[in-house]
C-alpha cells in the first residue's frame, strides 16, 4: 500500500516552454502533497503544500507564478513550471499524506532538463 | 524554522558490518523523525520511523533511537549487505505552523563493500 506515481518520469523541453507534471497517490486518499526539488548531490528542499481543493502554500523565495501547483482532487496534483529555463532543470519529487498522520511517502520523481 | 544536522556525509563499511548515522534537530516541538532511503534516480522510500513518544524502534535489521532532551536521533542498520548501499536522510516534522512540514538533513551515502 501506500504507493505515490508521477508522470511523467523524465521530460526535456526547451527554454520558454512550460512543463506539467502529475503526482497520483494509487491507492488511497492523500489529503495533503507536497512538492520538493532536488539537485544533484544535495537534499530535498520543500516548494509547496498542497491541499485539496485550496490553494497551494509556497515556502520562501518559491515563486509561485512559476510553479503552479493545482490540488484538485484527493489523488492527484500537479506541477506545472511556466516558461521554464535552465536553472529550472532539476528532480521534482512529490509526496503525498493521508489524515492526520504524519507519513508521507514519495514518489519516484521527475528529472526535467531544460534546453 | 526546524534545523536538521546530518553526520556522516559518507559511510564506508564491510558486509556485515554495522552502520550508524546521527541526525540533530533543533526545534524542541518536532514529534515525528522518519528516515529514507534513496537510491540513484529514484524518490526517497521511507524504512522506519519513530514518534516523540518512543525512545526506540526496531524493524528487523534496522533501528532508530531518539533521545528527544538531547534532541538526536540515530540510524541503526547490522548486518549490513551491498544493498543497503544508497543515500539516507533522515527528517523531522516540526508541530505549530510547521505540523507536517519535514525538514531533511543534508544525507549521508551509505557504501557497503562486499
Amino acid at each position: 500500500g501506500a504507493v505515490v506515481s508521477q508522470h511523467p518520469s523524465w521530460v526535456i523541453c526547451k527554454s520558454g516552454t512550460s512543463v506539467k507534471i502529475e503526482c497520483r497517490s494509487l491507492d488511497f486518499q492523500a489529503t495533503t502533497m507536497f512538492w520538493y526539488r532536488q539537485f544533484p548531490k544535495q537534499s530535498l528542499m520543500l516548494m509547496a503544500t498542497s491541499n485539496e481543493g485550496s490553494k497551494a502554500t509556497y515556502e520562501q523565495g518559491v515563486e509561485k507564478d512559476k510553479f503552479l501547483i493545482n490540488h484538485a482532487s484527493l489523488t492527484l496534483s500537479t506541477l506545472t513550471v511556466t516558461s521554464a529555463h535552465p536553472e529550472d532543470s532539476s528532480f521534482y519529487i512529490c509526496s503525498a499524506r493521508t489524515g492526520a498522520l504524519d507519513t508521507q511517502y514519495f514518489g519516484p520523481g521527475t528529472r526535467l532538463t531544460v534546453l | 524554522g526546524e534545523n536538521v544536522e546530518q553526520h556522516p556525509s559518507t559511510l564506508s563499511v564491510q558486509e556485515g558490518d554495522s552502520a550508524v548515522i546521527k541526525c540533530t534537530y533543533s526545534d524542541s516541538a518536532s514529534n515525528y523523525f522518519p528516515w529514507y532511503k534513496q537510491e540513484l534516480g529514484k524518490g526517497p522510500q521511507l524504512i522506519i520511523d519513530i514518534r516523540s513518544n518512543v525512545g526506540e524502534k526496531k524493524d528487523q535489521r534496522i533501528a532508530v533511537t531518539l533521545n528527544k532532551t538531547a534532541k538526536h536521533f540515530s540510524l541503526h542498520i547490522t548486518e549490513t549487505q551491498p544493498e543497503d548501499s544508497a543515500v539516507y536522510f533522515c527528517a523531522s516534522s516540526g508541530g505549530g505552523t510547521s505540523y507536517g512540514k519535514l525538514t531533511f538533513g543534508q544525507g549521508t551515502i551509505l557504501t557497503v563493500h562486499p
